[in-house]
């Protein structure tokens, strides 16, 4: 049973360019979440996502920033017009379905490097 | 809303030395505890955990155990070895059904020979 997958592991970009980060939950998981962590920081939550439903994006930036799951296919991450402020670690996170307590698995994260 | 404390790195022992780095929580209900370790460029890797009061986790030599009326979440190792360097995150994941983790900022250990 594969983890969570993450592609690409390190993305390189231009400021004003576009960042699309891809996510593949486990097997049987339905539920999506990222985090972004800067340089030295801890992992600060962006938005939690079931399938074709956003749940809460309280940690996301209001401009550039969009997420989505669709029925089929992975969980994408897509950031407009990169700012070297952008520059971070992004890990996401899935869960299975249900209304009680569920761990999160954690993928190995994209690197973004914004120049 | 709910928070984690993390105490600051970096930390630097020698091996075999004891560790102890500290994590306080604020929260509604009952929460779950978890510490996470991270290797230089990998992703979280959960290392122990504990879902009630008075619980202890458990894992490769790692112990914590989740003490209500401190509102604590310790993390602890009798013996550290130079494999353990990496940083540790303490989070939270708020009762209900909802969860939305809460990490520590996290602390870096270096352990040397």
């Amino acid at each position: 049973n594969a983890g969570v997958m993450q592609n690409p592991r390190h993305l390189v970009r231009r400021r004003g360019q576009e960042a699309r980060l891809r996510c593949s939950p486990m097997k049987g998981h339905s539920h999506v979440y990222w985090y972004r962590q800067l340089p030295e920081e801890g992992l600060k939550f962006m938005v939690y996502l079931q399938k074709e439903n956003i749940i809460d994006e309280s940690g996301m930036p209001k401009e550039r920033f969009s997420a989505e799951f669709p029925k089929e296919g992975p969980s994408i991450l897509r950031i407009q017009q990169v700012v070297r402020g952008d520059s971070a670690a992004y890990f996401c996170a899935s869960s299975p379905p249900g209304q009680n307590y569920n761990e999160q698995f954690f993928g190995p994260g994209t690197r973004l490097t914004v120049l | 809303g709910d928070s984690v404390t993390q105490m600051e790195g970096p930390v630097t022992l020698s091996e075999e030395a004891f560790l102890t780095i500290n994590c306080t929580y604020t929260a509604t209900g009952y929460p779950s505890l978890f510490w996470y370790v991270q290797y230089p460029g990998e992703g979280l890797q959960l290392l122990l955990k504990a879902t009630k009061a008075d619980d202890k986790g458990s894992n490769k030599g790692f112990e914590a155990t989740y003490r209500k009326e401190t509102t604590s979440f310790h993390l602890e190792k009798g013996s550290v070895q130079v494999s353990d360097s990496a940083v540790y995150f303490c989070a939270l994941y708020p009762s209900g059904g909802y969860q939305k983790v809460t990490f520590g900022t996290g602390t870096k250990l270096q352990v040397i020979p």
